[in-house]
């Protein structure tokens, strides 16, 4: 089954201590991206990547870093948590980013920083 | 720069009849294309439909459709026969230079 797989799904943490959600999705994107979704603002994305070894910037990239070491692969990393990062998580990818690219969702991670 | 803008943070409907969620967009780009997701109390996002900037014809996916005015620059999405399950929180984006942009969404209540 096609999918986008993200872990976990509920993380609570504390301020400073860092964190990784892994994303995988199998398949065979080229594109994926990292979007955290906060009531009033829809969702916004924080980094993306177009293939192996390419990452760039969102919206929202503060506080956050990714790395894409394997095509299936797009983990995202909070070296160091702060309560403003508490939010809901989705991880995306596409075969490509043409106007016509629907975008395939993970389940999303629920992240509390206290 | 991309814009998307959902002007109706919630809205309650009846259940069997038609709602329309509405949404606006802005953007340089000649080329765009125009999503909606449904995002129900779960979390997960669902692809609803889609339309490409230069499609003649509007799409339709089932009870779905989506009222695309370019000269408007609108992309409104159009439910027919509402269902309870319909109740979630509805999402437009717009893709362009390897992005989704999304709009703050619409929380629908579908009621008997």
């Amino acid at each position: 089954e096609a999918q986008v797989t993200q872990n976990p799904r509920y993380l609570i943490t504390v301020t400073g201590k860092k964190l990784t959600v892994t994303c995988s999705q199998n398949m065979n994107h080229e594109y994926m991206s990292w979007y955290r979704q906060d009531p009033g603002l829809g969702l916004r994305q924080i980094y993306y990547s177009m293939n192996v070894e390419v990452t760039d910037k969102g919206d929202v990239p503060e506080g956050y870093k990714v790395s894409r070491k394997e095509k299936r692969n797009f983990p995202l990393i909070l070296e160091s948590p702060s309560p403003n990062q508490t939010s809901l998580y989705f991880c995306a990818s596409s075969y490509g980013t043409g106007e016509n690219t629907e975008a395939f969702f993970g389940q999303g991670t629920r992240l509390t920083v206290v | 720069a991309q814009k998307i803008t959902q002007t109706q943070p919630g809205m309650f409907v009846q259940e069997k009849e038609a709602v329309t969620l509405d949404c606006t967009y802005d953007t340089s780009d000649p080329s765009y294309g125009l999503f909606w997701y449904k995002q129900p109390s779960s979390g997960e996002m669902i692809f609803l439909i889609y339309q490409g900037s230069y499609d003649q014809q509007n799409a339709t996916e089932g009870r779905y459709s989506l009222n695309f005015q370019k000269a408007r620059k609108s992309a409104n999405l159009v439910i027919s026969a509402s269902q309870l399950g319909d109740s979630a929180m509805y999402f437009c984006a717009m893709s362009g230079w390897g992005k989704l942009q999304f709009g703050a969404g619409t929380q629908v209540v579908v009621t008997p």
